[in-house]
C-alpha cells in the first residue's frame, strides 16, 4: 500500500532556481492538496484540487503553482525560489473535502 | 474565515498520566473534525473524525474526543498515555455548508510524556 508518495524526500536550492514536486496517490482520491508546514504555524494550505484538470488557491499561494494533469498526481512547482520558501511540504489526498486526508511523509526544502 | 485554535503549544505528561488537548474552533452550522498525530518526520495520521450523531468519538490508540456545539469545542482525550504517545497533534476543521472545500489546520500542540 503506498498511499500517497511525495519526491524529492530533501532538495537543497538556491535563490531563483526553479523545480518541481511531485505528489502521487493510489487510491483514487478525486482530491489532492499541498500544505507547507513552519515552526508554530501548523499547516498552512498552499492550492488544492478537486479533480483531474482543476486548481484552485488555497491560503499562501503566491510564489507557487501547481497543475493536475492525471487524477493520480499533483505537481507543485517554484518558479524562482526565495528563502521564504524554505519549509517542509506535505501532500494530501481525500475522496472529498468531508471525507480525511492521507498525507504523504513530506519533502524537506532548503533554499539558500 | 473558519480558524482552528489549540491553546496549548506544548503539554507534558507523565507517563501513565490522563491527557486532554485543546480544540476551538470558529462557529459553523455543520463542522467537520478531526485530530491528527505527527511523529517527527513523519506524515500526519488520522487519529479521529466527526461528521454527526454521536458527539463523544473513539479513534486509533485509545484516543477519544467529545464534540461540544455549545463551546465550539473538539477536544482529544486520553486516559492513560504511553511514552510511545509523544508527537505533534493537529486538529482540523471543514464545514459543509460552505463554498471552502479544504480544512483549517490549528497550529498543533506538542506533547511530552516524562517517565
Amino acid at each position: 500500500n503506498a498511499g500517497v508518495t511525495q519526491t524529492p524526500k530533501f532538495r537543497v536550492l538556491k535563490t531563483g532556481q526553479s523545480m518541481t514536486l511531485l505528489c502521487a496517490q493510489d487510491m483514487n482520491h478525486e482530491y489532492m492538496y499541498w500544505y507547507r508546514q513552519d515552526p508554530g504555524m501548523g499547516l498552512r494550505l498552499i492550492h488544492y484540487s478537486v479533480g483531474e484538470g482543476t486548481t484552485a488557491k488555497g491560503e499562501v499561494p503566491d510564489g507557487y503553482n501547481v497543475s493536475r494533469l492525471k487524477k493520480q498526481n499533483f505537481l507543485l512547482g517554484l518558479e524562482s525560489a526565495a528563502p521564504s520558501q524554505t519549509s517542509v511540504y506535505f501532500c494530501a489526498s481525500s475522496y472529498s473535502d468531508s471525507q480525511p486526508q492521507h498525507f504523504g511523509d513530506g519533502t524537506r526544502l532548503s533554499i539558500l | 474565515a473558519q480558524s482552528v485554535t489549540q491553546p496549548d503549544i506544548h503539554i507534558t505528561v507523565s507517563e501513565g498520566a490522563s491527557l486532554e488537548l485543546r480544540c476551538n474552533y470558529s462557529y459553523g452550522a455543520t463542522p467537520y473534525l478531526f485530530w491528527y498525530v505527527q511523529s517527527p518526520g513523519q506524515g500526519l495520521q488520522l487519529l479521529l473524525k466527526y461528521f454527526s450523531g454521536d458527539t463523544l468519538v473513539q479513534g486509533i490508540k485509545g484516543f477519544e474526543a467529545e464534540f461540544k456545539r455549545s463551546q465550539s469545542s473538539f477536544n482529544l482525550r486520553k486516559p492513560s498515555v504511553h511514552w510511545s504517545d509523544a508527537a505533534e497533534y493537529f486538529c482540523a476543521v471543514g464545514y459543509m455548508d460552505t463554498g471552502r472545500r479544504a480544512l483549517t489546520f490549528g497550529s498543533g500542540t506538542r506533547l511530552q510524556v516524562q517517565p
